[in-house]
């Protein structure tokens, strides 16, 4: 059974950077899109990006196209998201998330445990 | 973008009891629907896929139904370890949308 684990988050202030990582293991990670879905303390579920198997198509969240940048690196099994600009509704636990198939479908079936992202000054 | 109602809000129920969670897709989403557990502190786990698929290792108990905007999980006998709360997501267009959820709780 596959496996993700986040790493990256932090406290950053307004207008800050930071990058989150999620290494995966147990699957044939190339063959997978891949997704960043985010969840504010005490809240529902939020979608944030996807990207293809290949990196050649991606996918965002109009709350944060233009300052997040999602990608991966085949090789090394690991997807990323560099943040920019944030904001404090930025605030979240950011998952990484497989999808069931190798395309966009049959649901997220393998989570990490989570990155928690937190800005404030 | 898809919104997708969830209701009720809270379930207040006891072990044992048949649990049925409503997602209402504000256009159709043809059978593209999928439904997560989440638990305090856990990330949220895949139930069912492609509105009435059950996941790897899922119970049973667990069952979705419908199609185009109304869909339904039902839970047939509630087991201790069922009281969390559940989410549907879309994938039929973009962006992905995920319901406001529906917390099962213990009466």
């Amino acid at each position: 059974e596959g496996h993700l684990l986040e790493s990256g988050g932090g406290l950053v202030q307004p207008g800050g950077s930071l990058s989150l990582s999620c290494a995966a293991s147990g699957f044939t990670f190339s063959t997978y899109a891949m997704s960043w879905v985010r969840q504010a303390p005490g809240k529902g579920l939020e979608w944030v990006s996807t990207i293809s198997t290949g990196g050649e198509r991606t996918f965002y969240a109009d709350s944060v196209k233009g300052r997040f940048t999602i990608s991966r690196d085949n090789s090394k099994n690991t997807l990323y998201l560099q943040m920019h600009s944030l904001r404090a509704e930025d605030t979240a636990i950011y998952y990484c998330a497989k999808f069931r198939s190798p395309t966009y479908s049959l649901g997220f079936d393998i989570w990490g445990q989570g990155t928690m992202v937190t800005v404030s000054s | 973008e898809i919104v997708l109602t969830q209701s009720p809000a809270t379930l207040s129920l006891s072990p044992g009891e048949r649990a049925t969670l409503s997602c209402r897709a504000s256009q159709s989403v043809n059978y593209f629907l999928a439904w997560y557990q989440q638990k305090p502190g856990q990330a949220p786990r895949l139930l069912i896929y492609d509105a009435s698929n059950r996941a790897t290792g899922i119970p049973a108990r667990f069952s979705g139904s419908g199609s185009g905007t109304d869909f339904t999980l039902t839970i047939s006998s509630l087991e201790p370890e069922d009281f969390a709360v559940y989410y549907c997501q879309q994938r039929i267009n973009w962006p992905l949308t995920f319901g406001g959820g529906t917390k099962v709780e213990i009466k």
